[in-house]
């Protein structure tokens, strides 16, 4: 069975950190690309960051450049998001995503991960 | 940079036809993807490249694109469809969703 299975989350103050995962089964992790998608308390879906197949290229939008990092452990199934200096607005389910091979959709989702950035 | 707009909300009666609309510029000259969040779910993938459905979709869902305007139709609604859709593509190394559509089903 195709899975994706994201940890990491939980509650941290505004300027910290957090480090999440994703672990993959059931396919050629090595041959995907992944993205991580988040969404906001009764807000709707905002994409967080892409990394290619081996590692790059590696994208990201403008509110979390500088404050995120995407990177992935092929030898392990995993991916994973650093993110520092978080502020409030960082708070919400994170999602990881599989990107269908030289496509620009996300054709398997995890169940999510939550982040809370509060004092 | 590019962004895509969607109703807040559509209704339909039961049984009949659901249409939810993803604006944007040219959007035809893009690639329009779909995805159905349930309630307390994670998102799954209903349409890819505007009228592609994945196999354990119903056929009663399908797909358009057409000059500023890409569609999301649901055929013969039922209860089960209620959830938000999202649209999605991709412009110049970025993702860009919609809004979301709550589909109310009456």
């Amino acid at each position: 069975e195709v899975q994706l299975v994201e940890s990491g989350g939980g509650l941290v103050q505004p300027g910290g950190s957090l480090r999440l995962s994703c672990a993959a089964s059931g396919f050629t992790f090595s041959s995907y690309e992944m993205n991580w998608i988040r969404q906001a308390p009764g807000k709707g879906l905002e994409w967080v960051s892409y990394i290619g197949s081996s590692g790059t290229p590696i994208y990201y939008p403008d509110s979390v450049k500088g404050r995120f990092t995407i990177s992935r452990d092929n030898a392990k199934n995993s991916l994973y998001l650093q993110m520092n200096s978080l502020r409030a607005e960082d708070t919400g389910i994170y999602y990881c995503a599989r990107q269908s091979p030289a496509s620009y959709y996300m054709d398997v989702w995890g169940k999510g991960t939550t982040v809370t950035v509060s004092s | 940079s590019y962004k895509v707009t969607q109703p807040v909300s559509v209704s339909v009666a039961l049984g009949q036809t659901a249409r939810i609309t993803c604006g944007g510029n040219n959007i035809e000259n893009k690639n329009v993807h779909w995805y159905q969040q349930s309630p307390g779910q994670a998102p799954i993938l209903v349409m890819f490249r505007d009228n592609n459905r994945p196999s354990e979709i119903p056929e009663r869902f399908s797909g358009s694109n057409s000059g500023n305007t890409a569609t999301l139709t649901i055929n013969r609604v039922q209860a089960g469809d209620e959830a938000d859709y999202y649209c999605q593509v991709w412009d110049r190394n970025t993702g860009v969703f919609g809004g979301g559509t709550k589909l109310t089903v009456l």
